[in-house]
């Protein structure tokens, strides 16, 4: 069955990077564009980034463009996510969530999660 | 980018209540509306997508309406295991992909 299995979190100072992963099972990413949605301690969900299924494009949410960067290796079927440049307003659970399809846009796997904390 | 506002904040029900929750969006999404459901340290769950269709295991009695800017998911008989937190979602015209704040829905 699918799964997504996050790891990589955890705390950071800020200015220092992190590398998040997420490794999928039960399908190809190839066949599937992939996100990470993050949430903010006690708030709401926020889109973050979107990897293209066939790894031609990739988009940030603003807050994040020029600090985060996604990849992937399809060999290992996992998603990463680079994280440099962290700043507090980074701490948050984060999610790797597959799309409905090639781009529909909204989600549905989601992994575990794992926690980032940006603090000195 | 697309605003999304959840209506209310809190709803307090009893179990078997019906349970009404609202989401509107700051300019029309035509039917591009997701609803997920997270219970504490929990990811979320796709529950509907296209603004009325359950996704794959969904039970009946969840049901999504609504077109352009107001939406309303509804719980026709609310069971122990629905009292969680439920998010809307727009993925109409492009990115970025926002949320609303989401309504948490706990035993009165």
């Amino acid at each position: 069955q699918v799964q997504l299995v996050e790891s990589g979190g955890g705390v950071v100072q800020p200015g220092r990077s992190l590398r998040l992963s997420c490794a999928a099972s039960g399908f190809t990413l190839s066949n599937y564009g992939m996100h990470w949605v993050r949430q903010a301690p006690g708030k709401g969900l926020e889109w973050v980034a979107l990897f293209y299924y066939d790894g031609s494009k990739r988009y940030y949410v603003d807050s994040v463009k020029g600090r985060f960067t996604m990849s992937r290796d399809i060999s290992k079927n996992t998603l990463y996510l680079q994280m440099d440049s962290l700043r507090a307003e980074d701490t948050a659970v984060y999610y790797c969530a597959r799309d409905y399809g090639y781009n529909y846009g909204f989600f549905d796997y989601w992994g575990q999660g794992t926690l980032v904390t940006v603090s000195s | 980018e697309i605003l999304m506002t959840q209506s209310p904040a809190t709803l307090s029900m009893s179990p078997g209540e019906r349970a009404t929750l609202s989401c509107r969006a700051s300019q029309s999404v035509s039917s591009n509306l997701a609803w997920y459901q997270q219970k504490p340290g929990q990811a979320p769950r796709l529950l509907i997508y296209g603004a009325s269709t359950r996704a794959t295991g969904i039970p009946a009695r969840f049901s999504g309406s609504g077109s352009g800017t107001d939406f309303t998911l509804t719980i026709s008989s609310l069971q122990s295991e629905d009292f969680a937190v439920y998010h809307c979602q727009q993925y109409h015209q492009g990115l970025p992909l926002t949320f609303g704040g989401g309504t948490k829905v706990e035993i009165k």
